[in-house]
């Protein structure tokens, strides 16, 4: 079965700071795999995704992330935070054919920006 | 403006009463998925649906059921059986593939309040 590990529940950066979230996922082979961002009492939004090719994914808001599969992790960055970004961050694994479109959330981290 | 909504945005309920979740997506997509988020456990799947008249048992189902008699509605109803029902509730689609991943795009979701 597919899992995730966010082993950060909580992280705090300053504005204009760098940001790295650790997502480790365990899966038996090649997983497709996203980040979403939430902001309270909302939905949740796609930042981005990976599913083959390039292992360095760019997606919105100046987010990007590196599918490591040596290290089965895919974490997300961003050069310089802003503090809109204060929100909670969903890395998730899905399965390919066969496994239903299941997607398997982890647990979330959720940032803080200090101004 | 397509989208997925969700009504209401705030729902109460007495116990042991069952209520039911509105979502309607006009994205025209296949694929439908019912999420429960609860702090800290990150989203975990309740059912889901890849067409129309079909549905499967997410890894939390009991005390729930769900309906897809039209492409862009899947309602969730949560019974009196579902032990602890105060929780956020997302609702997702998405256009399933066999090769390809599909991208679950999601609603603003429902927050459920037992009294």
């Amino acid at each position: 079965a597919q899992s995730v590990t966010q082993p950060d529940i909580h992280i705090t950066v300053s504005e204009g700071a760098s940001l790295e979230l650790r997502c480790n996922y365990s899966y038996g082979a090649t997983p497709y795999l996203f980040w979403y961002v939430q902001s309270p009492g909302q939905g949740l939004q796609l930042l981005l995704k990976y599913f083959s090719g390039d292992t360095l994914v760019q997606g919105i808001k100046g987010f990007e992330a590196e599918f490591k599969r040596s290290q089965s992790s895919f974490n997300l960055r961003k050069p310089s935070v802003h503090w809109s970004d204060a929100a909670e961050y969903f890395c998730a694994v899905g399965a390919r054919k066969g496994g239903g479109n299941k997607l398997t959330f982890g647990t979330g981290t959720q940032l803080k920006v200090e101004l | 403006d397509g989208g997925i909504t969700q009504s209401p945005k705030y729902l109460f309920r007495k116990e042991g009463q069952n209520v039911t979740l509105s979502c309607e997506q006009n994205l025209n997509h296949d694929a439908m998925y019912w999420y429960r988020q609860d702090p800290g456990q990150g989203l975990r799947l309740i059912y889901y649906s890849q067409i129309v008249n079909d549905f499967q048992k997410g890894d939390i189902a009991e005390g729930y059921s769900v309906s897809r008699e039209k492409k862009e509605s899947f309602p969730l109803t949560v019974t009196s059986a579902q032990k602890n029902p105060t929780a956020f509730y997302l609702c997702a689609s998405s256009i399933p593939g066999d090769y390809t991943a599909d991208t679950q795009y999601f609603g603003p979701g429902t927050r459920l309040t037992v009294l």
